[in-house]
């Protein structure tokens, strides 16, 4: 079963709006943490921001958010006034740590941001 | 902090040959990760370190994959007669593990592997 979804293959949007990029994941562990990383055409793999399973308050790391809804499973990333330098792929990630220590990613989503 | 270095940063092989891959982790961090990335998907966890001992295997990890980690320092990940399918980009991090779950993997910049 597929434990990390990012529904959108590709997103754009336009300078200086605002984006949501979507994420749902599925576990039975009640600890576990949720990550977004950035990667530029470049190869590097960008940590964004991170939530955990028990922070009462979202996320928040300069223009990126993290819209946590716990009871429905999803974690989307808020890019605000997006700047032509987010064009990247955004991968989510989800780190259950019962018995092992590893990141499992979604497929990502590609956002193109245009002038 | 250097960040997380990986060498080659390309490597291009015959099927059959032997390759290996170098990481050097951030030098207060005890955790190194292994990733594999193809095109159009997200990373694959390979196999993990915390200091010189490995921790967990991927069934990804063919018996044709060893990864060591000698000394708790750098690592190396060694494919042995390589196929075609091992085309990918191999992607290493390292994280200073607290026992929290938010402590972040930091990667390097990857090697991309093309077996022709």
């Amino acid at each position: 079963a597929q434990k990390i979804t990012q529904t959108q293959p590709g997103m754009f949007v336009q300078e200086k709006e605002a984006v949501t990029l979507d994420c749902t994941y599925d576990t039975s562990d009640p600890s576990y943490g949720l990550f977004w990383y950035k990667q530029p055409s470049s190869g590097e793999m960008i940590f964004l921001i991170y939530q955990g399973s028990y922070d009462q308050q979202n996320a928040t790391e300069g223009r990126y958010s993290l819209n946590f809804q716990k009871a429905r499973k999803s974690a989307n990333l808020v890019i605000s006034a997006s700047q032509l330098g987010d064009s990247a792929m955004y991968f989510c990630a989800m780190r259950e740590l019962r018995n092992t220590d590893k990141l499992i990613f979604g497929t990502g989503t590609r956002l193109q941001v245009f002038p | 902090d250097t960040g997380v270095s990986q060498n080659p940063r390309h490597k291009i092989t015959k099927r059959g040959q032997n390759v290996t891959f170098r990481c050097d982790p951030i030098s207060e961090h005890n955790r190194l990760y292994w990733y594999r990335q193809t095109l159009g998907q997200g990373p694959e966890f390979l196999t993990y370190f915390q200091n010189e001992a490995q921790l967990e295997k991927s069934r990804l990890l063919s018996d044709r994959f060893s990864a060591e980690r000698p000394k708790g320092s750098f690592s190396t990940l060694e494919i042995q007669r390589t196929e075609q399918g091992d085309s990918a980009m191999y992607l290493c991090a390292s994280s200073l593990w607290d026992k929290s779950y938010n402590s972040p993997l930091h990667f390097g910049n990857g090697t991309r592997l093309t077996v022709t």
